[in-house]
């Protein structure tokens, strides 16, 4: 069964960027792959930010944006603020199975 | 505007059985793929089975064999049937849709416990 691995945690300035990572161990994550973040702030349910690798939906804050970097899925928050201090999972379609990383704890500070 | 209610869950036995639930409003299951997620208590999300609109179904192998998710379009509603509950098994389960439809429940809690 492949292995979803991400940084367990980052620390990002108020106001800074930071990029958080989501590799594969079967190889590059792709498209095809269907690469989602989600947010999770302590005490409350998950939100989806991104979907599909780029996709936003209506709650998303602009200053989120999904990408494919180096073979990898990757989120980046530009412009950091101190609601977005939370867990961040990412989420790879293995199709027919679905697999989460195990989370970066992101820290505004 | 999409949202999922997800019910059924409680304290139950080792070995014991439960049915949860996850009504849909704003959105049309037969349509969509949807997912159950656990989280148990300090850990990480965890997926635990998923339903496509085609009609094909996945399992994780730490249920496989136990948990059956199913759907009723007619009602817009996700089961996941669990059986041979395990003391492991203890956890929020949340239901999700995919896609565009990746909103999320607030989650049913289940603790199997003697």
């Amino acid at each position: 069964q492949a292995v979803v691995t991400q940084e367990p945690s980052l620390t990002v300035s108020p106001g800074g960027t930071v990029t958080l990572t989501c590799g594969s161990s079967t190889g590059a994550v792709t498209s095809g792959h269907y690469p989602y973040w989600i947010q999770q702030k302590p005490g409350q349910a998950p939100r989806t930010l991104i979907y599909d690798t780029n996709n936003k939906h209506s709650w998303t804050p602009a200053r989120f944006s999904g990408s494919l970097l180096g073979g990898k899925a990757a989120l980046t928050l530009s412009g950091a603020q101190p609601e977005d201090e939370a867990e961040y999972y990412c989420l790879l379609s293995y199709d027919p199975a679905r697999l989460f990383g195990g989370g970066t704890k992101v820290t505004v500070l | 505007e999409v949202h999922f209610l997800e019910s059924g869950g409680t304290l139950a036995q080792p070995g014991g059985s439960l049915r949860l639930s996850c009504t849909a409003s704003g959105f049309t299951l037969s349509s969509n793929g949807m997912s159950w997620v656990r989280q148990a208590p300090g850990k990480g999300l965890e997926l635990v089975s998923n339903s496509v609109s085609s009609g094909g179904t996945y399992h994780a192998d730490s249920v496989k064999g136990r948990f059956t998710i199913s759907r009723d379009n007619s009602k817009n509603t996700l089961y996941l049937q669990m059986n041979s509950l395990r003391v492991e098994d203890t956890a929020v389960y949340y239901c999700t849709g995919h896609g565009s439809s990746s909103q999320w429940g607030q989650g049913t809690l289940v603790t199997v416990s003697s």
